[in-house]
């Protein structure tokens, strides 16, 4: 059973700063591992989707990589601003076809 | 481009009503699926839609139904409304099951009371 786990839950950051947010997953034998970007009682934004034969996907100030073997995804978000304060989520797809998520991390830019 | 639609965005009912939530896909997407979010469990996957077969199915009770449409509209029925159905109920569209970006709509958010 896949199983994503996101660390840290909660991050606080000032901003400008670079941050790295971690994902990582049990199960190697996935299709591709999606980003989303969550702000309160709203939906998911697609921010970055990797397919399992990339290393790393870039949008703007972010940055994605995805280590297959080890079961890892890091999200890179350069020089923060408060705008990017959200919940972000990883998801994995595997053969199963469903998207199987992380609890996500809390991210809060200081201004 | 619209994005996916959800309908409607906040619900109230009562313990033991029934509801039907309603999903429009992106224009050119056969693939729906739902996802039940709630602050202790997290994204929950219930069901996955493609040309109106329902594809996979999650670990909920059989209270949770849904359907698509053959304009890959769909929806989802929850009978007998128990406290515990109350969650962020979204839906994902996508070009096709396996492997494309998912994209998510803004939620229907179910309270029951």
């Amino acid at each position: 059973k896949q199983e994503v786990t996101q660390i840290p839950a909660a991050l606080s950051v000032p901003e400008g700063e670079n941050l790295v947010l971690n994902c990582s997953f049990t199960d190697s034998a996935i299709y591709n591992l999606q980003w989303f970007r969550q702000d309160p009682g709203k939906g998911l934004t697609s921010l970055l989707l990797i397919q399992s034969s990339q290393r790393e996907q870039t949008s703007g100030r972010l940055n994605a990589s995805l280590d297959k073997s080890s079961g890892r995804s890091t999200l890179y978000i350069a020089a923060s601003q408060p705008g990017d304060s959200a919940t972000y989520l990883c998801a994995v797809q595997g053969g199963s076809e469903k998207l199987v998520f992380g609890k996500g991390t809390k991210l809060t830019v200081n201004p | 481009k619209a994005g996916v639609t959800q309908t409607p965005r906040y619900l109230i009912k009562t313990r033991g009503q029934q509801v039907t939530l309603s999903c429009s896909p992106i224009s050119g997407h056969r693939s729906v699926s739902w996802y039940q979010q709630t602050p202790g469990q997290g994204l929950q996957f219930l069901f996955e839609y493609f040309s109106e077969t329902q594809r996979n199915k999650g670990n909920f009770p059989g209270r949770f139904s849904g359907r698509q449409f053959s304009n890959s509209r769909s929806e989802m029925n929850v009978s007998t409304l128990e406290l515990g159905d109350s969650a962020l109920y979204l839906c994902a569209s996508s070009l096709s099951p396996a492997n494309t970006e998912a994209f998510f709509g803004q939620g229907t958010r179910l309270t029951v009371v």
